[in-house]
């Protein structure tokens, strides 16, 4: 069965650190798409990053970066340089061939960044 | 500013009874997705919705249901409501249908049930 799990439930940083966020899936389907949602105190829920099981290539976008490494089933999330701004609940999704269209969600890593 | 709007924005009742979510999807988007999102839960996939057709049910109680409009606007009813339907309600919604569509999350619809 899928599943997603984010190990660390709740990270606290001092702003400039670099912080990596855990992301671990279960999977039996060869074929299947990785996301990254941010939930920042405002309720919203914002898309960063999708990735798709024939892609392993690491993806940078400003501060932010992802590992993605099959053999280990990860996909990490690394924020260089945090801000404050940064502070916000980050949830780590899975979505199937097989399985249609819908997300698998992980717990979320609550991330507080102090100044 | 993800272009799907969900109304209303909060939602106080009590138990038993019923009341009704709607969504309307980013412009040109005909997949619309139901999530619950709960402290004990997480975010659950609810339903989805493709063109006016159900497409997908994920953890949907019987008490729910949901419709997808000819405008593809689409509404989540909840009904007899218990203490424990307290949550925050997403909608989202994608383009097309298949897994790896983006799918673009709305502001969420916080239920209280007292």
């Amino acid at each position: 069965a899928q599943k997603v799990t984010q190990a660390q439930t709740e990270i606290s940083v001092v702003e400039k650190e670099d912080v990596t966020l855990d992301c671990v899936y279960e999977t039996r389907d060869t074929t299947y798409y990785l996301f990254w949602y941010k939930q920042p105190p405002s309720g919203e829920l914002v898309f960063l990053i999708r990735r798709n099981s024939f892609d392993e290539q690491n993806e940078i976008s400003g501060r932010y970066s992802w590992n993605f490494q099959k053999s280990t089933s990860s996909f990490n999330f690394t924020i260089t340089a945090s801000q404050v701004v940064d502070s916000a609940v980050y949830f780590c999704a899975l979505s199937e061939d097989q399985a249609g269209t819908a997300l698998i969600f992980g717990k979320g890593t609550t991330l507080s960044v102090s100044s | 500013d993800s272009g799907v709007t969900q109304t209303p924005k909060h939602l106080i009742t009590a138990t038993g009874q019923r009341v009704t979510l709607r969504c309307s999807p980013r412009s040109g988007d005909l997949s619309v997705y139901w999530y619950q999102q709960s402290l004990d839960q997480g975010l659950q996939f609810l339903i989805q919705y493709y063109n006016g057709e159900e497409r997908a049910k994920g953890n949907i109680l019987e008490r729910f249901s949901a419709q997808q409009f000819p405008d593809l606007h689409s509404e989540l009813n909840l009904s007899s409501l218990e203490l424990g339907d307290s949550a925050l309600y997403f909608c989202a919604s994608s383009a097309g249908t298949g897994p790896g569509n983006e799918q673009f999350f709305g502001p969420g619809t916080r239920l209280t049930v007292l």
